[in-house]
């Protein structure tokens, strides 16, 4: 299956909210409810931030939320810190009963 | 704690067989899914495979089908990652993620990552 869309890059100065939309098709993203995003700084592992579209696991800040429309899911990251300049990946369970990635954002924040 | 700790870096030459491994500890090891993820130099994530200890379910995404071997030995809570001809392409760090429960879902706890490098 191919790897689901994302932007390359976005950007925001602090305080500010960004979205980061993820893309896929009715066979992944728009099937399921199995839809998480990882953040992952340089040199580290990635990190869960949202699971099941819209679920932080304990410990995430609430400044983050996922939310999904069609095959169109997005991370929504509010009042933008320093610390949240990362790699930013989705991931969707697929009708092949395995998963797949987008193919990262960058966040730059400003 | 809850954690996964994966084995050190590995170089290698082109055509050997490689194994690595990725122990977890402060869970029931039989009842999650384990999956590996691929990152190569200055690229983003791979879905490889994922394995489920209990009865060894194991499912690869098409593009490591028949490129990789993910098995599991419960009775020491370690899932493995193997090639038997190993290519410069495989050159990249190699993650265990801890992947739900009953259901494939999200990866919610990491291994710290392998490096592989391969080179003649």
């Amino acid at each position: 299956q191919s790897a689901l869309t994302q932007p390359a890059s976005v950007s925001g100065s602090p305080g500010q909210s960004i979205t980061i939309s993820c893309t896929g098709t009715s066979s992944d993203v728009g099937g399921y409810n199995y839809v998480s995003w990882y953040q992952q700084h340089p040199g580290k592992a990635p990190k869960l931030m949202i699971y099941d579209v819209s679920n932080r696991p304990s410990g995430v800040s609430n400044r983050f939320s996922g939310s999904k429309s069609g095959n169109t899911a997005s991370l929504t990251i509010s009042g933008l810190q320093a610390e949240d300049e990362a790699d930013y990946y989705c991931s969707s369970y697929t009708s092949s009963s395995v998963g797949v990635f987008g193919g990262g954002t960058k966040l730059t924040v400003l | 704690e809850v954690q996964l700790v994966q084995s050190g870096a590995e170089v290698k030459k082109p055509g050997e067989s490689l194994k690595i491994s990725c122990k977890g500890s402060g869970y029931s090891f039989t009842s999650y899914w384990i999956g590996w993820v691929r990152q190569m130099p200055g690229k983003g994530l791979e879905w490889m495979g994922i394995i489920y200890p209990g009865d060894s379910d194991t499912r690869y995404s098409p593009s490591f089908q028949g490129q990789v071997t993910i098995s599991a030995d419960k009775s020491i809570s370690t899932a493995y990652l193997q090639w038997s001809s190993l290519k410069a392409s495989d050159t990249a760090m190699y993650y265990c993620a801890r992947g739900g429960a009953m259901v494939i879902r999200a990866f919610d706890i990491w291994g710290q990552g392998t490096m592989v490098t391969v080179s003649s």
